[in-house]
């Protein structure tokens, strides 16, 4: 059973298009992180959402949090080839014992951004 | 700081082989963690560990062992290497209770 799901598993567009990805859930979380990784390398923490409800901006990439913590999307504006990668979601469950358990990652949205 | 190392950073075995997956990290964080990443299935939690001296079982312990003798150390064994444990291992550490920092991994193959 996979706790998190995200959507669309693969996603190819042109630059300059925006685009949006899904990550959702059954279950509550305490919190929500967006990770990047590029082939070879490990993931990269973009940003980490706590509040329900809450959006944050990183330059063209808005990250929001659904009202009940069970899920997030990534919107990104005028996506650009510098963008391609693996976008992971991984999240603390609400009732884990303060999160020292670890993340629960979702499989992954693959990203291609062409020119 | 280096962050988080690991090393090897490739490696290949034979079935019933052994090795141990190094990770160090330098910036004192008390919770590390081994996770693998499969193609197509996201990472998933081997171990962990709070602190020196204290490790638990994640996910998907069955078929390693860790130790933690030291807060900057963090190592992984597979005792007997099987087809299975294919897979890129990943090394995380924090500190807060949120934001985990990643080595680049270790791809091992087993044949």
């Amino acid at each position: 059973t996979q706790l998190l799901e995200q959507s669309p598993q693969f996603l190819s567009i042109q630059e300059g298009e925006n685009l949006t990805v899904y990550c959702n859930s059954s279950s509550v979380f305490s919190s929500l992180q967006w990770y990047r990784q590029e082939p070879g390398e490990g993931p990269v923490l973009l940003v980490t959402v706590v509040t329900g409800g809450e959006v944050k901006k990183l330059k063209r990439l808005t990250f929001q949090f659904g009202d009940a913590r069970k899920d997030s999307s990534l919107h990104i504006t005028a996506a650009q080839p510098g963008d391609t990668g693996l976008y992971l979601c991984a999240g603390s469950l609400m009732y884990s014992g303060g999160g020292a358990d670890g993340l629960t990652f979702g499989k992954g949205t693959h990203l291609i951004i062409q020119p | 700081n280096a962050g988080v190392t690991q090393t090897p950073k490739f490696r290949i075995l034979k079935i019933g082989q052994s090795m141990t997956l190094q990770c160090t990290q330098d910036m004192n964080h008390n919770y590390m963690y081994w996770y693998r990443q499969d193609p197509g299935m996201g990472l998933k939690l081997i171990y962990y560990s709070v602190g020196a001296g204290i490790t638990d079982k994640g996910e998907v312990p069955n078929g390693y062992n860790v130790s933690r003798s030291t807060t900057e150390d963090f190592p992984l064994r597979l005792e007997l290497a099987a087809p299975s444990q294919t897979s890129v291992y990943f090394c995380a550490s924090r500190r807060t209770q949120e934001t985990q920092y990643f080595g680049p991994g270790t791809r091992l193959l087993v044949l």
